[in-house]
């Protein structure tokens, strides 16, 4: 049974460069979550998708992160001008539903551990 | 705002020993609850999950947890750890807004747990 992945599992950037971090939810689920994992840290909240809609950033560090989600499947979390400050894990979790009165679980990917030079 | 503290950053057992994994919350109204393990270089996966049954939760791997209000806790036990046990371990908590909420996860800081022969 296929879960949540992310490509690429590493990724090692020039301070200055852009980067894509790809995420595949379980299929078919509705929720994606995005979430940033400092080293030593909790894993932060950055951005919600149900379907193809963004209906919280309120997690984005700076206007220099951006994801996308066009078709309700694929993810994109895309970093302008990378920081030092952005070297961490990003996870997705995907989840079967919506919300509401049932709290689904979560499904997390393995990350994309970024580090920054 | 809610909030999730973990006591204790780095706890360790014999093989065999009790296993107790402290949490509080701190929240306006009684949240959504969960414990995740983290095993390196693997993503986040669901221990259990309190939203708002049962007070004590029984998850995979023999854990459970108990949910006490006056406490503010969901403290995670385990009779006797085994030493695939050994893992990271986060409380989390999702805010319950009116009974509807899109499952965003708030993380403690994380508890490494150590098991040795």
């Amino acid at each position: 049974g296929a879960g949540v992945s992310q490509s690429p599992r590493y990724k090692v950037a020039k301070r200055g460069q852009d980067v894509a971090l790809r995420c595949d939810p379980i299929s078919g689920h509705v929720s994606l979550f995005w979430y940033q994992q400092a080293l030593g840290q909790g894993p932060e909240f950055l951005t919600y998708f149900q379907n193809e809609a963004q209906l919280d950033k309120s997690g984005l560090p700076s206007d220099r992160f951006f994801a996308e989600r066009p078709e309700g499947s694929v993810s994109t979390l895309k970093i302008q001008r990378t920081q030092q400050e952005d070297s961490a894990v990003y996870l997705c979790a995907s989840s079967q539903g919506a919300g509401g009165l049932v709290i689904d679980t979560q499904y997390f990917g393995p990350g994309t551990r970024l580090t920054v030079l | 705002a809610q909030s999730v503290t973990q006591l204790g950053s780095h706890v360790s057992v014999s093989e065999g020993a009790l296993v107790l994994l402290r949490c509080n919350y701190s929240s306006s109204v009684p949240p959504y609850l969960f414990w995740y393990v983290q095993y390196p270089n693997q993503g986040l996966q669901l221990l259990l999950k309190y939203t708002s049954a049962a007070t004590l939760v029984k998850g995979i791997n023999g854990f459970e947890a108990e949910f006490k209000k006056s406490e503010t806790s969901f403290h995670l036990t385990k009779p006797s750890a085994h030493m695939s046990d050994a893992a990271e371990y986060f409380c989390a908590v999702i805010r319950n807004a009116g009974g509807t909420s899109y499952g965003k996860l708030t993380f403690g800081q994380g508890t490494i747990l150590t098991v040795h022969p």
